[in-house]
């Protein structure tokens, strides 16, 4: 069975300042999808980024970018300019290639500071 | 846009009492998703659709069940609700078979006294 490990509860960081949110997971399949989901405080549960595992490019979405290792299984989230409006919690989340569901993470709490 | 929308964002009910969450999505999405996230857990599967009256098990349905009469509409049931499920329930859906990102409701916290 496939699991994904975030292993920082919660983290901070200044406005303006870069942050890299870590995530791990384990699978046997060759064929898969990653994604960033941001849950703002008492909002919805909004996409990021994603990035497909037949891709060595990896995805960046403007202030978003990952860093995709596929024989590590490691997909971290970098925030380059942090602003106060990315204070969330960040889901890291996996989806086998022959199936529509995610399994997640744990999740990051980030806290931007002025 | 997507837009998926849920019935309640609070909800306050006794133990024991049958619950119903709906969920309603106007995308034509084929998949539809019920989660419960607590802190510290993430969000765990309870059970999906993909399509009008199919249904499968998640990873925790025990004490719930579903109903998908209409494409656009899901529906979690409660049928005795406990106190270990008071929870933030979460909806979403996305297209069937092409690994569609999904698309999320704005959730429902549910309290069970």
């Amino acid at each position: 069975a496939q699991t994904v490990t975030q292993s920082q509860p919660e983290m901070s960081v200044q406005e303006a300042e870069t942050v890299t949110l870590s995530c791990t997971y384990d699978t046997s399949e060759n064929n898969y999808y990653l994604f960033w989901y941001k849950q703002p405080p008492s909002r919805q549960m909004i996409l990021v980024i994603r990035q497909e595992a037949y891709k060595q490019q990896n995805a960046t979405e403007n202030r978003f970018s990952v860093n995709f290792q596929k024989a590590a299984k490691s997909f971290s989230l970098k925030i380059s300019d942090s602003q106060l409006g990315d204070t969330a919690m960040y889901f890291c989340a996996f989806m086998d290639y022959n199936t529509d569901k995610l399994i997640f993470g744990t999740g990051t709490r980030l806290q931007v500071f002025p | 846009d997507v837009k998926v929308t849920q019935s309640s964002r609070y909800l306050v009910k006794r133990t024991g009492e049958k619950v119903f969450l709906e969920c309603v999505q106007d995308m034509d999405h084929e998949n539809m998703f019920w989660y419960r996230q607590d802190p510290g857990l993430g969000l765990r599967l309870i059970y999906f659709s993909y399509d009008v009256k199919m249904k499968e098990k998640g990873d925790i349905p025990e004490g719930y069940s579903v109903s998908r009469e209409k494409k656009e509409r899901f529906s979690l049931i409660l049928e005795s609700a406990s106190t270990n499920q008071t929870s933030m329930y979460l909806c979403a859906s996305n297209t069937r078979g092409v690994a569609d990102t999904q698309y999320f409701g704005p959730g429902t916290r549910l309290t069970v006294l």
